[in-house]
């Protein structure tokens, strides 16, 4: 069925390090997959997307990384800041629907 | 703002309680969504509308009756709750073809 996951629960990092965080998606028929962040008391809110058709797109300070071989996505969030710290979820479509799955979610935690 | 608004923020209801949450946007979508996030699960879906229209209900209980007036407005009617039903009731809209959602802050129920 549908899943999708993410390989850590937490992440902690020191401000100004790089973050990487990771998800696993089971549907090879998912054609577009979004990452979302979540502050406390907020929604998510949107923070970058990428087709299928791509392996990698750049935001300002987020890079997404999609790897269809192996059902991997990543997100890259360069010089992480305190604001940074939220949790972040990955979502995919399967090709055809208006339907969004999301993962779990990892908590980051950026350090002074 | 994101431009989803949703009312109340908190809600605290007896299980004998009929209460309604709203959501409204003034973003030109024309769908909208509900989902329930409990702590430590991925975000669940329970209603989507299309053009004002149900188009799906994910086995939710009879006891939440959703409500799309137009597209710029959507409703969650609760009846007989049960404590398990608190959580954070998330709504979210999108322009269909276009697959970001944009989310509101969510009303933070307690059934007691």
């Amino acid at each position: 069925g549908e899943s999708v996951g993410l390989h850590l629960p937490t992440l902690s990092v020191q401000e100004g390090d790089n973050s990487i965080i990771n998800c696993a998606y089971s549907n090879s028929a998912s054609d577009y997959f979004i990452w979302y962040k979540q502050e406390s008391g907020k929604g998510p809110q949107f923070i970058i997307d990428i087709r299928s058709n791509m392996d990698k797109r750049q935001g300002q300070r987020v890079t997404v990384l999609l790897n269809k071989t192996v059902k991997h996505l990543s997100l890259q969030i360069a010089a992480t800041q305190p604001g940074d710290s939220a949790v972040y979820f990955c979502a995919e479509k399967k090709g055809g629907s208006e339907k969004l799955v999301f993962g779990k979610g990892t908590k980051l935690t950026v350090n002074p | 703002e994101t431009g989803v608004t949703q009312t109340p923020r908190h809600l605290v209801m007896g299980m004998t309680n009929k209460k309604s949450l709203k959501c409204e946007q003034h973003l030109g979508h024309n769908a909208m969504y509900w989902y329930k996030q409990s702590a430590k699960k991925p975000l669940e879906l329970m209603f989507v509308y299309s053009l004002e229209e149900r188009v799906e209900n994910n086995s939710v209980p009879s006891r939440f009756s959703p409500e799309c007036p137009n597209s710029s407005h959507l409703f969650l009617h609760l009846h007989t709750l049960q404590p398990e039903d608190s959580a954070l009731y998330l709504c979210a809209s999108s322009s269909l073809g276009r697959y970001g959602y944009t989310f509101g802050s969510g009303t933070r129920l307690t059934v007691v």
